[in-house]
């Protein structure tokens, strides 16, 4: 399976500020993938990083709010933009192999104060 | 709304003995995949089941999946301390591959 490393891994936040959080693979892949987990919950999809064009939002996710990048078929971001507390989650990157099993990195968990 | 409803939410066991969660979906799926998440860090995949198996194993996990119920389990066998964790089961829809809707999950805890 793909490497995947993320950063920051952790971080405190304040209000009103915005965060990118990086997502290497160590191998090129076609889908990737930015997931949510807030506190206690399940993992709930926000987009799909399209490399090369625009990201595909889910419902309920805005490209405002979390703008995606994905220069190329290794790397992508994703800000969390003018932050609040209910952004606090661990948001986690995500690749689709061959076999179709997805894989994620560690999650970046963000608080915001 | 989420795919996946996971039965029960909190599993006690001790080491040893054989731990059994169920996932139960809505839509037609490509596959069901199984994770471990360990206190809030990223999710560890064990297991993908494809709609056209009916069991698989790996290692001690034993996955079965039922397309005319729409549900499968994942069972442990004997379980250890490091199998403390939550686990949570993922489906893709027949045309979204890897968009996948994650259940609840089920919260394990194996006791020495």
């Amino acid at each position: 399976s793909a490497v995947i490393s993320q950063k920051p891994s952790r971080d405190i936040c304040q209000r009103g500020t915005s965060l990118t959080i990086q997502c290497q693979v160590d191998s090129q892949v076609t889908m990737m993938f930015w997931y949510r987990q807030q506190p206690g919950q399940s993992l709930t999809l926000i987009a799909t990083a399209n490399q090369g064009s625009e990201a595909t939002y889910e419902s309920g996710f805005v490209i405002d709010k979390f703008p995606i990048s994905r220069p190329n078929l290794t790397f992508s971001t994703l800000t969390v933009s003018n932050m609040s507390p209910e952004d606090s989650s661990i948001y986690l990157c995500s690749v689709l192999a061959n076999t179709g099993e997805l894989f994620f990195g560690e999650g970046s968990r963000l608080t915001v104060l | 709304s989420q795919q996946g409803e996971e039965d029960p939410q909190a599993l006690s066991i001790q080491e040893g003995e054989n731990a059994t969660m169920n996932c139960s979906y809505k839509t037609s799926i490509n596959n069901l995949q199984w994770y471990r998440q360990n206190s809030g860090r990223g999710l560890v995949h064990l297991i993908l089941i494809r709609s056209n198996e009916r069991e698989k194993h790996s290692g001690r996990l034993r996955v079965t999946l039922d397309t005319s119920k729409k549900s499968s389990s994942l069972l442990i066998t004997a379980s250890r301390a490091a199998d403390t964790a939550s686990y949570f089961c993922a489906t893709d829809a027949t045309d979204s591959w890897g968009k996948l809707q994650f259940g609840a999950g089920t919260q394990v805890v194996v006791t020495p």
